[in-house]
Formats: structure tokens, sequence, C-alpha cells
């Protein structure tokens, strides 16, 4: 069964531009949630979509945003990029409240 | 909102020792508590998970952990590493169907 899968693996922009990241859930999964890892911050919660709606958002400005495909499948677009976005985002899928399983990661450059 | 705290952050030990790994929570609702693994150049795994039931969990690698409600822990144990646990390992636990990490524990095993 494949996992959790993203694209692109690595991303460069420059400030002010916007960035576009794509996930495949794992079949099955209906949730799939957005996570940020930035050096010295950690592992930090930024938007969760189930059934095609975001259904809650972590501390992040309104520039972070994303949607829910029928498929299932995700996009989070950073619109504005600052430096301080550069970081690996994570995305995981889950069957309803289930386990979260994640995928390798966008790493994400801001120049 | 849910936080948690993990301690000692480089764990550096030989082959065969035995490991453990401090995890606190804080959360006010029914816990579901987690441990992912991020070996080296590889995604996060999950490695165990706690639900309900029995508070001392088996994972995956010969990995378990222990639940104490009274203390808000959910300590990780390997009671003899290899050189292959090298990793960074995470502690999560989920609220409001969102994780919430731990800053993570670099552990590096000397063979």
């Amino acid at each position: 069964e494949a996992g959790v899968t993203q694209s692109p693996t690595h991303l460069i922009k420059t400030r002010g531009q916007q960035a576009t990241l794509r996930c495949s859930p794992i079949s099955g999964h209906t949730s799939v949630y957005w996570y940020q890892q930035a050096l010295g911050l950690g592992l930090q919660f930024l938007l969760w979509y189930d059934e095609g709606e975001e259904r809650n958002r972590g501390n992040f400005p309104p520039r972070f945003s994303g949607r829910q495909f029928p498929n299932y499948s995700s996009e989070l677009n950073v619109n504005a990029l600052e430096l301080e976005d550069s970081a690996l985002y994570l995305c995981a899928s889950s069957f309803g409240p289930d386990t979260q399983y994640f995928g390798p990661g966008t790493r994400l450059t801001v120049l | 909102a849910q936080s948690v705290s993990q301690h000692n952050h480089h764990v550096i030990l030989s082959e065969a020792a035995s490991l453990e790994l401090g995890c606190n929570y804080s959360y006010g609702g029914t816990v579901n508590l987690f441990w992912y693994v991020q070996y080296p150049g590889q995604h996060l795994q999950l490695l165990l998970k706690y639900f309900s039931g029995d508070p001392l969990v088996k994972g995956i690698k010969g990995f378990e952990a222990e639940f104490i409600k009274s203390k808000f822990s959910f300590n990780l144990r390997k009671p003899s590493v290899q050189w292959s646990d090298t990793a960074e390992y995470f502690c999560a636990v989920k609220g409001n169907n969102r994780l919430a990490f731990g800053k993570g524990n670099q552990v590096v095993v000397i063979p």
C-alpha cells in the first residue's frame, strides 16, 4: 500500500512569491493534515482538512491556506513568502480520528 | 490547547545500553499519545501509540512506553539499543484532532 506522497521534494522561492505544495493521502484516508517543521521551533500544526472542508487551523497567519479536492488530495498555499517560512512542510493523513501517517515532506527555502 | 515537553534533547549512548526518553503532556481531555521516530534521511514514522486500555504499550523494534495518568507522562523505553536506533524521537498528544509535538530527542547510538 502506498504511503502519503508529497510534491515537490524541494522548492526554492524568493520573498513575496507564492508557494504551492501538494499532498496525496493514503488510499481510503479522508483527513489530511499539514504541519510545519522549522528549525528551532519543532513540529507545529498548520491545517486540518476532512471531506473537503477546513476543520481546524493552527496559529498561523491567513496567508497560509489550502484546500482538499474530491479525491482527498490536498494543496497548501503560502502567499507573500517571508524568510521565516523556510521549513520542512509535512503532510499527514488519517481515516477519521485514527492515527496520522506522515509523508516525506517538502523542503521550502525562501531566499 | 495541548502541549508536550521532552527533556534531554541530545542523548548519546553505546550499543546494548538501555534507553529511556521522558515525555510529559498537558491536555484536559481524553488523551491519545504517540511516539514517532525520524531515522536519518527518512520521514516521520509511528513507533507506538496509546488510546486506551493497558497503559504499557509495545511498539515496533522492541520499544515500549508507559502511560502514567497521575504523572501526565508517556515515557519511551528500550532495554538494549542498537546502532540502527540512531534517530530523532518525538512524543505527541492528540487533541481536537491535531497533534502537538514535543521538541524531540536526538539519540545517537555509538557502535
